[in-house]
C-alpha cells in the first residue's frame, strides 16, 4: 500500500516563530488532507489539497503531486497551534505518523 | 448543521465482553468511514460505507469486528470478545457523495479501554 512519511517527528517553537512541516507519499494520489489533532483527540480539518496551494489565515499548504510531497506552513505560531499534525492520503485515508508540535509562550 | 457525533465518548470493559459504538455522520453525507488510532500512531483505516453498502474492509478488521449502516444514516461498530489489544481510539468520519470534494470530517472518537 501507499506509504506516507512526515517530518520532522517533533518540533518545538517559541511563540511567533514560523515552521514548515513536510509530507512525502510513495504513489500518486487523488486526495490529500492535512489535519490538526488537538489534545482531546479531535481531528480538525486544515486543508484538502491534492495539488496546488491554499491559504487559510496563518496556515498555508502546497502539494506538488508530480513530486509526491506536500508542505504545511505555519506562520506566527501561537500556543494554541500545539498538537499533532497529520498528513493523510488516498480514499480510505492512509495517515503518516504525524508531527508533534509544541509552541512555548 | 452539526458535525460527526460518536457515542459513547469513553468505554471501559473487561476482556471477553462485547462492545458497540455508534456514529452519526453529517447529514446528507453518504460516505462513512471507521478508523482506529492507538497511542502515538496515526489513525488506521478499518472500513467504509457508501449509503448502506459496506464497500471496503481493511485486513485490520478481524472476524471479531462487525460494522453496519442499516439505513444509510448512522453506523455501529461492534467488537466481540474484546481483547486488551483492542484498546484504542475508534474514529468515525463522513464525506459527501462521490464526485464532490472528498474531504473527510471526523468525529470526536470513542476511547476504548479493555481491562
Amino acid at each position: 500500500g501507499i506509504q506516507v512519511e512526515q517530518s520532522p517527528p517533533d518540533l518545538i517553537l517559541q511563540e511567533g516563530a514560523n515552521s514548515t512541516l513536510r509530507c512525502n507519499f510513495s504513489d500518486s494520489v487523488n486526495n490529500l488532507q492535512w489535519f490538526h489533532q488537538n489534545p482531546w483527540g479531535q481531528l480538525i480539518n486544515l486543508f484538502y489539497i491534492p495539488s496546488g496551494t491554499k491559504q487559510n489565515g496563518r496556515l498555508s499548504a502546497t502539494t506538488v503531486a508530480t513530486e509526491r510531497y506536500s508542505l504545511l506552513y505555519i506562520s506566527s505560531s501561537q500556543t494554541t497551534d500545539s498538537g499533532v499534525y497529520f498528513c493523510a492520503v488516498g480514499f480510505g485515508l492512509t495517515f503518516g505518523e504525524g508531527t508533534q508540535l509544541t509552541v512555548n509562550p | 448543521d452539526t458535525g460527526v457525533s460518536q457515542d459513547p465518548r469513553h468505554k471501559i470493559t473487561k476482556r471477553g465482553q462485547n462492545v458497540t459504538f455508534r456514529c452519526d455522520p453529517i447529514s446528507e453525507h453518504n460516505r462513512l468511514y471507521w478508523y482506529r488510532q492507538t497511542l502515538g500512531q496515526g489513525p488506521e483505516f478499518l472500513t467504509y460505507f457508501q449509503n448502506e453498502a459496506q464497500l471496503e474492509k481493511s485486513r485490520l478488521l478481524s472476524d471479531r469486528f462487525s460494522a453496519e449502516r442499516p439505513k444509510g444514516s448512522f453506523s455501529t461498530l461492534e467488537i466481540q470478545r474484546t481483547e486488551q489489544g483492542d484498546s484504542a481510539m475508534y474514529l468515525c468520519a463522513s464525506s459527501p457523495k462521490a464526485g464532490v470534494k472528498e474531504t473527510q470530517y471526523f468525529g470526536p472518537g470513542t476511547r476504548l479501554l479493555v481491562l
